[in-house]
């Protein structure tokens, strides 16, 4: 059983270059998160969807898009990447909206835009 | 919006002591959520413990336990016979009993020393 894998685990980019992450999950989980670390600022939510074909903004959305076309999969977009967006970027997944059902989180990605 | 504050970036314990990691969080919500994450060098994000807030018990795990405190929106983390494999990111969460996304505090980096 993967549950969350990410796609790709580290990745180099210079500004201004597009790039996709990918997330999927095998757990049938409705709710899927992208979050970005950086250092002592914790986790931050960038996105995300509570189903199939929904998305959601969270705290820190500007130059990011996202897109759930199938339930197992997440999709977080830079479409013009800037050193700002240097990162570690962690999907997560969660059977239902509620307390009662813990997140389950992938191995990051870590990405370096230069 | 609801806030999580870690006061303590970083903190040591002795092998074999005891160590408190503090968290306070700001809510106008009466049911919610709360946990404590470890992020091991390895990056994976691990569910230490889960409190419930209409709990009045403190929820307890192996070592890890937790002193909830509701009305002073406090709830740290005691690790008792610390070991060298809990040297990590340890971060406090909330999570709304509603449909929300996790919010995270800044998290506190615990060295364990041999």
């Amino acid at each position: 059983n993967a549950g969350v894998t990410q796609t790709p685990k580290f990745r180099v980019l210079k500004t201004g270059q597009s790039m996709t992450l990918l997330c999927a999950q095998d757990m049938n989980h409705e709710y899927m998160y992208w979050y970005r670390q950086d250092p002592g600022m914790g986790l931050r939510l960038i996105h995300y969807s509570v189903g199939e074909g929904t998305t959601a903004k969270g705290e820190v959305p500007d130059g990011y898009n996202v897109s759930r076309l199938k339930k197992q999969n997440f999709l977080l977009g830079l479409e013009s990447a800037a050193p700002s967006q240097t990162s570690v970027y962690f999907c997560a997944s969660s059977y239902s909206g509620t307390g009662r059902s813990p997140l389950h989180f992938g191995n990051g990605t870590r990405l370096t835009v230069t | 919006a609801q806030t999580v504050t870690q006061s303590q970036p970083e903190m040591s314990v002795q092998e074999a002591e005891t160590v408190t990691l503090s968290c306070t969080y700001d809510t106008s919500e009466s049911d919610y959520y709360l946990f404590w994450y470890k992020q091991p060098p390895s990056r994976q994000m691990i569910l230490v413990i889960r409190q419930e807030a209409y709990k009045q018990q403190n929820a307890t795990e192996n070592r890890f336990s937790v002193n909830f405190q509701k009305a002073a929106k406090s709830f740290s983390l005691k690790i008792s016979d610390s070991q060298l494999g809990d040297a990590a990111m340890y971060f406090c969460a909330y999570r709304s009993a509603l449909n929300a996304p996790l919010v995270f505090g800044k998290g506190t980096r615990l060295s364990v020393i041999a």
